[in-house]
């Protein structure tokens, strides 16, 4: 157990629609990471908060958004959802953002239908 | 951009072969690889992280290398509960993770 939690563990949706992902991070950590895997694309990076604040964006597209709150848990936010988005999709947290080991969360399968 | 590449896609080894896991990368300034372990529908399980070259590190049957341009996963004597997916990542100064598709171990027993 890493000791970051996700719900929910399961998520099946239709097109068009929109779904929201939680994370709370482990006790201690002020960064959180958002990623999707597919089995075509493998690990994706797509978005960094470290203490609130927007730090990092890799692949996400502009019907995803995220935040983080003030007691650290994040949101990953999915709209108009396509069959292709379609994945799981895993928080990861760490202490900080330059070096430190990113721990992930058991991850919520997303079907869209 | 940075790149990982991990090879090979997918192994089977008999309980006790030993072998190695290889992962070469490109990165604009590693600031550090890590290894993790992934079963199906889990999320990846942290293993090691290696920040320069000759860096060694060691957990029960693995075994973590660093050199330049590639590290390796060595697995002495595996058992068939080593099986799972092996995933490589480099930490550039984009301070994103890279990803490789990672190595599908399968230990028979």
């Amino acid at each position: 157990d890493s000791g970051v939690t996700q719900t929910p563990k399961h998520l099946i949706t239709a097109t068009g629609q929109r779904v929201t992902l939680r994370c709370s991070p482990r006790s201690g950590d002020l960064s959180v990471y958002w990623y999707q895997q597919s089995l075509d694309q493998g690990l994706q990076f797509l978005i960094q908060y470290y203490n609130g604040e927007e730090r990092a964006k890799g692949n996400i597209l502009e019907r995803f958004s995220a935040q983080q709150f003030p007691d650290l848990h994040s949101e990953l936010n999915l709209s108009s959802l396509e069959l292709g988005d379609s994945a799981l999709y895993f928080c990861a947290s760490s202490v900080d953002v330059a070096t430190d080991t990113q721990y992930f969360g058991p991850g919520t399968r997303l079907t869209v239908l | 951009e940075d790149q990982v590449t991990q090879s090979p896609e997918a192994l089977r080894l008999q309980e006790g072969e030993s072998s190695s896991l290889n992962c070469s990368y490109t990165v604009s300034g590693l600031r550090g690889l890590f290894w993790y372990r992934q079963d199906p529908g889990k999320g990846p399980e942290f293993l090691f992280t290696l920040y320069s070259a000759g860096e060694e590190k060691e957990k029960e049957r693995l075994k973590a290398t660093l050199t330049k341009k590639e590290s390796f996963l060595h697995i002495t004597a595996p058992k068939p509960e080593d099986s799972a997916t092996y995933l490589c990542a480099v930490l550039g100064s984009a301070r994103q993770l890279t990803f490789g598709s990672g190595t599908q171990l399968t230990v028979l027993p």
